[in-house]
């Protein structure tokens, strides 16, 4: 079963670059989400998604922007990067947003230099 | 706004110690809660749960109770292993309405020795 997968694992980019993250889940899940992680700042919900179509901010929203086309797709735009979001990203999904249990990517640790 | 806290690592162990970590929460409703672990290189997964006040979650020796009057979810193992070496987070959704996010901890390493 894949699960949660995201693309690209590793990546480096320059300043003012531009780079799209791909979160793809086959488990049918309505909710998806984009998390940063920080050494002492556990993780932060970048953007969430409730359903196909929509998008909503979590609490660092600020240079990213998303897009769920699809029900299977979560895309995470950087659309001019700065050092400041060198980070670990994850995406995680879930059926129901309460109660459910979230499933988690592998994790996409990104390098602005 | 939610809010958790949980104990600052890192917590070094030794084998068949036992082991807690504390964490406590403020949300304006009924929270469900929840301990994740994430392995080195890996992502999140859950460890157990907990929906409602007095419920005991566990998993793989672990175990958690929901207590409301105290607002906290303390992670306990009677006995760890080596390959409990991990770094775990509390975290809590509430249920109902349009929040349907996890907040979470800022995690707490637990490195477990020989």
């Amino acid at each position: 079963n894949a699960g949660v997968t995201q693309t690209p694992k590793f990546r480096v980019l320059k300043t003012g670059q531009s780079m799209t993250l791909l979160c793809a889940q086959d488990m049918n899940h309505e909710y998806m989400y984009w998390y940063r992680q920080d050494p002492g700042m556990g993780l932060r919900l970048i953007h969430y998604s409730v359903g196909e179509g929509t998008t909503a901010k979590g609490e660092v929203p600020d240079g990213y922007n998303v897009s769920r086309l699809k029900k299977q797709n979560f895309l995470l735009g950087l659309e001019s990067a700065a050092p400041s979001q060198t980070s670990v990203y994850f995406c995680a999904s879930s059926m129901s947003g309460g109660s459910g249990e979230a499933f988690f990517g592998q994790g996409t640790r990104l390098t602005v230099v | 706004g939610n809010s958790v806290t949980q104990m600052e690592g890192p917590v070094t162990l030794s084998e068949e110690a036992f082991l807690t970590i504390n964490c406590t929460y403020t949300a304006t409703g009924y929270p469900s809660l929840f301990w994740y672990v994430q392995y080195p290189g890996e992502g999140l997964q859950l460890l157990l749960k907990a929906t409602k006040a007095d419920d005991k979650g566990s998993n793989k020796g672990f175990e958690a109770t929901y207590r409301k009057e105290t607002t906290s979810f303390h992670l306990e193992k009677g006995s760890v292993q080596v390959s409990d070496s991990a770094v775990y987070f509390c975290a809590l959704s509430e249920t109902g309405g349009s929040n349907y996010k996890l907040t979470f901890g800022k995690g707490t390493l637990l490195t477990v020795n020989p």
